[in-house]
């Protein structure tokens, strides 16, 4: 059954960046898209881009954009995401997930960032 | 953006009652929208999509209906493990949510 791991909980300073990894286990890694999506403390979830490993190419929401860099490596079957110019409003939980036909199917576990100074 | 609004923000139910969650979207999603329950200190879980297909594992008292700007999610009898939060998501044009009802214990 597919499975994602993510990495473990990070705690950044205001304007450092954090890298999240997410590794995924059976299924076919390259075929489908790869979304991250935060949840803030108490707060609903909100999609921030997405990647297709088998074409290598990304797309942001537009809140994020020039912030964040999503990428994938097919031979770990890991993708990443990275955010950059963090505040303390960035502290939350970060989820990816596996979408296919754009249906969030397999979520990680979730990775806490917490950016404090 | 397509913006989801969802209602109630809360819906306080007994066990073993109906409960029907709202959702509206800014612009037709068509039939492109999903449902996700979320329990504390866990990720979501889909529950529906296509706006009225159930993922696999899920019991036949969740149902979904709905096409274009309106949709509802409805549980039939609420079992205690029903009581959690609950987001609808379009995927017509990249993905939004809606902001959540709280499903809890009257």
């Amino acid at each position: 059954q597919v499975q994602l791991v993510q990495s473990g909980a990070e705690v950044k300073k205001p304007g450092s960046s954090v890298k999240v990894s997410c590794k995924a286990s059976g299924g076919t890694f390259s075929s489908y898209a790869i979304s991250w999506v935060r949840q803030a403390p108490g707060q609903g979830l909100e999609w921030m881009g997405r990647i297709i490993p088998i074409l290598g190419i990304a797309n942001y929401a537009q809140k994020f954009q020039g912030r964040v860099t999503i990428t994938a490596d097919k031979s770990t079957s890991t993708a990443y995401m990275e955010l950059s110019s963090l505040r303390s409003e960035d502290t939350a939980v970060y989820y990816c997930a596996r979408a296919a036909a754009g249906i969030l199917q397999h979520w990680g576990q979730g990775t806490l960032v917490t950016v404090s100074s | 953006e397509i913006v989801m609004t969802q209602s109630p923000a809360t819906l306080s139910v007994s066990p073993g009652e109906r409960a029907t969650l709202s959702c509206r979207a800014s612009q037709s999603v068509s039939s492109n929208l999903a449902w996700y329950q979320q329990k504390p200190g866990q990720a979501p879980r889909l529950l529906i999509y296509g706006a009225s297909t159930r993922a696999t594992g899920i019991p036949a008292r969740f149902s979904g209906s709905g096409s274009g700007t309106e949709f509802t999610l409805t549980i039939s009898s609420l079992q205690s493990e029903d009581f959690a939060v609950y987001y609808c998501q379009q995927y017509n044009n990249w993905w939004t949510f809606g902001q959540g009802t709280k499903v809890e214990i009257k």
